[in-house]
Parts: C-alpha cells; structure tokens; sequence
C-alpha cells in the first residue's frame, strides 16, 4: 500500500466509449502524474500537475484529457481511444514536482476493442 | 532527452545467489529511483538514491552521480525477489518526468 489508489483496476472500453480513470493520493503531496506503460514502450510520462495545474503535457493526443480537481485527486478522461492505447495507466504522486520521491498507485490495465 | 540503460536485461538466479544491477544514465540528474514491479504491475519502491549508498535488508543501492551510474544489489536472493526492476531518474536541466530504463527481468528459481 503506497497510498496512492486507482479505480478501476481494470477496464475494457470499445473505440467509441468515453470513460474515466481515476487516482487518488493520501499522502498531502502537491503533485501528480499519469504515466503509460505499454508492451512495447518504457514506462513514459504523459501529464504532470503541481498544486492543480498542469506544467507538462508529453505531447499527449487529445482523446485523453487529464482533470485535476484538487490535490488530491486526479482524473483521466478517456474518449475514442484506438487499440494501440491498450496500456497499463499509472498514476503518481510526490511532495515536491522535481526533486521528491514519487509514489505510485497499482495502475489500470486497459484495454481498447 | 535523457537516456537510461540498465543491464543485463534478463537474469536468472537460483534462491541464495547474489546480484548486481547496473543503471547508466546520460546526463544530471536530480532525482534517481529504484523500483520493483510485481507480476500486477505495481511499481514497489525500493530506493530514492540521488546520489550515495543506502541498504534496506538485503537490498542495497549505490549511486555515483559524477559518474553517471546507480548499482542495485540484491544478497541471498528469494523466490519473491522475482519481477521486473526498473531505474528512472529526474533529469536535471529539463521536465518533471521518471524517465525509466527498460528495466531487468529477474527470475529467482527455487
């Protein structure tokens, strides 16, 4: 138990669905990341926000839309995604956006019919 | 971007054996990390080791900054111990991001 959770853990989403990820931290930090691991890549960054705002987008197509209501929480919304977005999504979270030590949640594996 | 090599990419030990991990890296960083991730994808972390030594039973981590290198040691390795381990840094001059390593697959027999 890192402190970090995500629902769903696992999700099967046709290309034309919307649907949400979501993360949540316990651990009063100030910011929080969605990462993407997928079978034929390195673990990589997509989003960074830092008491709620977002400074870095990884060039991340806009069929996902990342929502971070406070610092606490963070959404990933998902819309028309395509097969080769069938990935586990990590979320994490750390004290400081550079130089503390980041913490991840359990992740949710999805996948894209 | 920063790169980060870890090697060997696949080992296999029998339980008690002992292992050293090694992880390069490009440029400066301000952040390095050793994770574990088990069979379920969960990122376990092991160290936060910017830079010195620091051990955790029979875990143990060293990194040379100025020479751009972390070793991840692992002594009377265990079944459990199985998994994929993964180094990422925080490089210095550019972004926020873990930048990962492709990671080493070990693989304890009993």
């Amino acid at each position: 138990e890192t402190g970090v959770t995500q629902t769903p853990r696992h999700l099967v989403m046709g290309m034309t669905n919307k649907k949400s990820l979501k993360c949540e931290q316990h651990l009063g930090h100030n910011a929080m990341y969605w990462y993407k691991q997928s079978a034929k890549k390195p673990l990589e960054l997509m989003f960074v926000y830092n008491f709620k705002e977002q400074t870095e987008n990884n060039s991340v197509p806009s069929r996902f839309s990342p929502e971070c209501p406070n610092s606490s929480h963070l959404f990933l919304h998902l819309h028309t995604l395509q097969p080769e977005d069938s990935a586990l999504y990590l979320c994490a979270s750390s004290q400081d956006h550079r130089l503390d030590e980041q913490f991840f949640g359990p992740g949710t594996r999805l996948t894209v019919l | 971007g920063i790169q980060v090599e870890q090697s060997p990419p696949d080992l296999i030990l029998q339980e008690g054996a002992n292992s050293t991990l090694r992880c390069n890296f490009s440029d400066s960083v301000n952040n390095l990390q050793w994770f574990h991730q088990n069979p379920w994808g969960q990122l376990i972390n092991l160290f936060y080791i910017p830079s010195g030594t620091k051990q955790n039973g029979r875990l143990s981590a060293t990194t040379v900054a100025t020479e751009r290198y972390s070793l991840l040691y692992i002594s009377s390795s265990q079944t459990t111990d199985s998994g994929v381990y993964f180094c990422a840094v925080v490089a210095s001059n550019s972004g926020y991001a873990l930048n990962f390593g492709k990671g080493t697959s070990l693989l304890v027999t009993p």
